[in-house]
């Protein structure tokens, strides 16, 4: 069965420190790939999403990058963490759209 | 503005009560998705609902998706302390798009 493992749960960061959170999915090949941000009342933001080793898409302008080293591995990224930049990150994936999203337990970062 | 519409934005109710939960939109979708989150987990998938007028049902859960593919309800009988969470839609613009996720009607059951 298809697993997907997310981590660190929580993490509390300075403004201006750097940021790795990582996604990795078990038992599948080829998936696709997303990073998304939830905000109180404003449901999931789609961060990044990824069809392919290398292949990053971007929905949003922001502080943050995402890359696809492996074919199961998505790292979001960035160099210089923001206030505006807390909130609860999940990772999901999947092969068909239509088939649902599964997600990850997600992050809870905290910048201060 | 987002272009899913959820609501109520809360709902505190007590167990063994009905309820519905709508998602609106002024956008016609392909698709749509419920899921259902708990506090601190990703949100889990409960539906796809795909043809106009289509109703799903999974146990006490009734879906249904307008004729127009406009909107969609969730039904819950008999309510739980169990089907406390946050309820999300989800919509497909055009078929291969991404979904974009509505901001969620936050259940609580009280026992």
């Amino acid at each position: 069965s298809q697993t997907i493992h997310q981590w660190p749960a929580t993490l509390v960061q300075p403004v201006g420190s750097p940021l790795s959170l990582e996604c990795t999915v078990e038992g599948t090949s080829n998936p696709n790939l997303y990073w998304y941000r939830q905000a109180a009342g404003r449901g999931l933001q789609l961060l990044f999403y990824s069809v392919g080793i290398g292949q990053i898409s971007s929905e949003v302008p922001q502080n943050l990058s995402a890359s696809r080293p492996q074919d199961r591995q998505f790292i979001l990224s960035s160099k210089k963490l923001l206030l505006s930049d807390s909130g609860f990150y999940l990772c999901a994936w999947n092969r068909d759209r239509r088939n649902g999203y599964t997600f990850g337990s997600g992050t809870r970062l905290t910048v201060v | 503005t987002q272009l899913l519409e959820q609501s109520p934005q809360f709902l505190s109710i007590q167990e063994g009560e009905n309820l519905t939960v709508y998602c609106n939109s002024s956008s016609v979708f392909s698709s749509l998705q419920w899921y259902r989150q708990e506090p601190g987990e990703g949100p889990v998938l409960l539906v796809t609902v795909v043809t106009g007028g289509e109703v799903k049902k999974l146990k006490r859960l009734t879906f249904q998706f307008g004729d127009a593919r406009k909107d969609s309800s969730l039904h819950i009988t008999a309510a739980q302390p169990g089907d406390t969470g946050l309820y999300l839609c989800a919509g497909e613009r055009n078929y291969g798009q991404n979904f974009v996720f509505g901001p969620g009607t936050r259940l609580s059951v009280l026992p």
